[in-house]
């Protein structure tokens, strides 16, 4: 069945950088676009970043655009997300999410990030 | 970018009443492909979103058939026809037709 596990949440300061993890398994990573998907604590979803199966381009939030990059291992089928600059305004639960073209089909536990000083 | 508006933003239901989400984006959702990309999830408390809805109408394996999707353009529903205890939490629609992909506020569902 499919997994999505992701690790790398923790608290850090503003300014200050952190570096998500998605490993997956289940479904043939290196064929699937992936996202990238948060929930601020007590609030609605947002979408946060997609790269395709291949990893030629990339797709931002305007809110995360600069300063969020993701990026995919297809080897380890791993999804990265390396977080910079920033802001409490990112804390929030991080959710890896599975592309199911103009959808998203399975999500991983999330990984709480908190911004505080 | 496309804004999703959910109405209403709770909803209290009695058990096997019917329910009904309305979602509204600011432009059309028809793809260049002729498909509309509206989809519903549905969150539990404490736990992470799972999807209901895709494409409108279709609903994904395990889906109880007592919810149904339609709509297009820009108006959608999302309606439950006999509400049971473990339908409540939080249902949000999300747009995957324009980039940046956009979910609306949520609606809140509880049992009267």
């Amino acid at each position: 069945q499919v997994q999505l596990v992701e690790s790398g949440g923790g608290v850090v300061q503003p300014g200050g950088s952190l570096r998500l993890s998605c490993a997956t398994s289940g479904f043939t990573f290196s064929r699937s676009a992936m996202h990238w998907v948060r929930q601020a604590p007590g609030e609605g979803l947002e979408w946060v970043a997609m790269m395709p199966y291949d990893g030629s381009y990339t797709e931002y939030a305007d809110s995360v655009k600069g300063r969020f990059t993701i990026s995919r291992d297809n080897s380890k089928n791993t999804l990265n997300l390396l977080m910079n600059t920033l802001r409490p305004e990112d804390t929030a639960v991080y959710y890896c999410v599975k592309d199911d073209y103009g959808s998203l089909d399975y999500w991983g536990q999330g990984t709480l990030v908190t911004v505080s000083s | 970018d496309v804004v999703m508006t959910q109405s209403p933003l709770s909803l209290s239901v009695a058990l096997g009443q019917p329910a009904s989400i309305s979602c509204r984006s600011s432009q059309s959702l028809v793809h260049s492909d002729g498909n509309d990309y509206l989809n519903w999830f549905h969150q539990r408390p404490g736990q992470s979103p799972r999807r209901l809805i895709y494409k409108v109408s279709s609903r994904d394996s395990g889906v109880p058939d007592r919810f149904s999707g339609s709509g297009s353009g820009t108006d959608f529903t999302l309606k439950i026809s006999r509400v049971e205890a473990e339908d409540v939490g939080v249902y949000y629609c999300m747009q995957g037709t324009h980039w940046p992909w956009t979910f609306g506020q949520g609606t809140k569902v509880e049992i009267k």
